[in-house]
C-alpha cells in the first residue's frame, strides 16, 4: 500500500536559518510521482515541485532545493536562508501511476519562521 | 479567473441538513478532484472526474456523499443528511490531464456541522 510519512510535526526556526523538511514514502509501483505543496494560513495549497521516479537529480529553485533518494525512499525539501513568509504547512504527496492520479498526502509539517 | 474557484468559502449547517459545495476549475483542465481535509491532517482523496465522467469515487466516505460534473466544467459536491464528522475543509483541484500533472487547488470550503 502507498503511504507518505512526514515525521516532523512542527519546526520552528529563526530567519536566515536553513531548514530541511523530511518526507519518506512507500509504494510498490515502479512508476510514481512525488510532490511538495505549501499551505499558507489562507488555506490554498500551492504547488511547489513534481518529480517522477526515474529522475533522481536534485533540483534547486531559488532558496528551495529538493533531494530525492530512491535508495531510502525519501524526498526531502530544504529552504535556505528562511524568511517569515515561508511560514506555512508543507505537504509531501505521492501519486502512483497504477492507482490513477489521486494524491496521497502526508500529515504535513508546520514551519514557523520568526524574525 | 486564473485559478480554481470554490464557493462558498464557509458553510455552517445543522446536523441533518443537505449541503452543496461548488468548484469552478481552471479553464481547459479536464481533470477535477475533490479532497477532504480534517483539522491538522493532510488532504484525503474523495473522487475524480475526467471531463464529465466520474472515474474514481473510491474515497467517498458514505452514500451520503455525491459529486457531479455534468458538463465537464463546474463540479458540485453534495452531502446529504450531514453529520458532525463531516466537518472539514473540502478542497477542489484541477489539472490538465490524468498523467500525474500537477493539481492546482482552490481555497477550499470550510464546512462546520452543528
Amino acid at each position: 500500500a502507498q503511504k507518505v510519512t512526514q515525521a516532523q510535526t512542527e519546526i520552528s526556526v529563526v530567519e536566515k536559518e536553513d531548514v530541511t523538511l523530511d518526507c519518506v514514502y512507500e509504494t510498490r509501483d515502479t512508476t510514481y510521482y512525488l510532490f511538495w505543496y505549501k499551505q499558507p494560513p489562507s488555506g490554498e495549497l500551492v504547488f511547489l515541485i513534481r518529480r517522477n521516479s526515474f529522475d533522481e537529480q536534485n533540483e534547486i529553485s531559488g532558496r528551495y532545493s529538493w533531494n530525492f533518494q530512491k535508495s531510502t525512499s525519501s524526498f526531502n525539501f530544504t529552504i535556505t536562508a528562511s524568511q517569515v513568509v515561508d511560514s506555512a504547512v508543507y505537504f509531501c504527496a505521492l501519486s502512483e501511476r497504477q492507482a490513477g492520479t489521486a494524491l496521497i498526502f502526508g500529515k504535513g509539517t508546520t514551519l514557523s519562521v520568526s524574525s | 479567473g486564473a485559478g480554481v474557484s470554490q464557493s462558498p468559502r464557509y458553510k455552517v449547517a445543522k446536523r441533518g441538513q443537505d449541503v452543496a459545495l461548488r468548484c469552478d476549475p481552471i479553464s481547459g483542465h479536464v481533470s477535477l478532484f475533490w479532497y477532504q481535509q480534517a483539522l491538522g491532517q493532510g488532504p484525503e482523496f474523495l473522487t475524480y472526474f475526467q471531463n464529465e465522467a466520474q472515474l474514481d469515487k473510491s474515497g467517498l466516505p458514505s452514500d451520503r456523499f455525491f459529486a457531479e460534473r455534468p458538463e465537464g466544467s463546474v463540479s458540485t459536491l453534495k452531502i446529504q443528511r450531514t453529520q458532525q464528522e463531516d466537518s472539514a475543509v473540502y478542497l477542489c483541484a484541477s489539472s490538465l490531464s490524468r498523467d500525474n500533472q500537477p493539481q492546482h487547488f482552490g481555497d477550499g470550503t470550510r464546512l462546520s456541522i452543528l
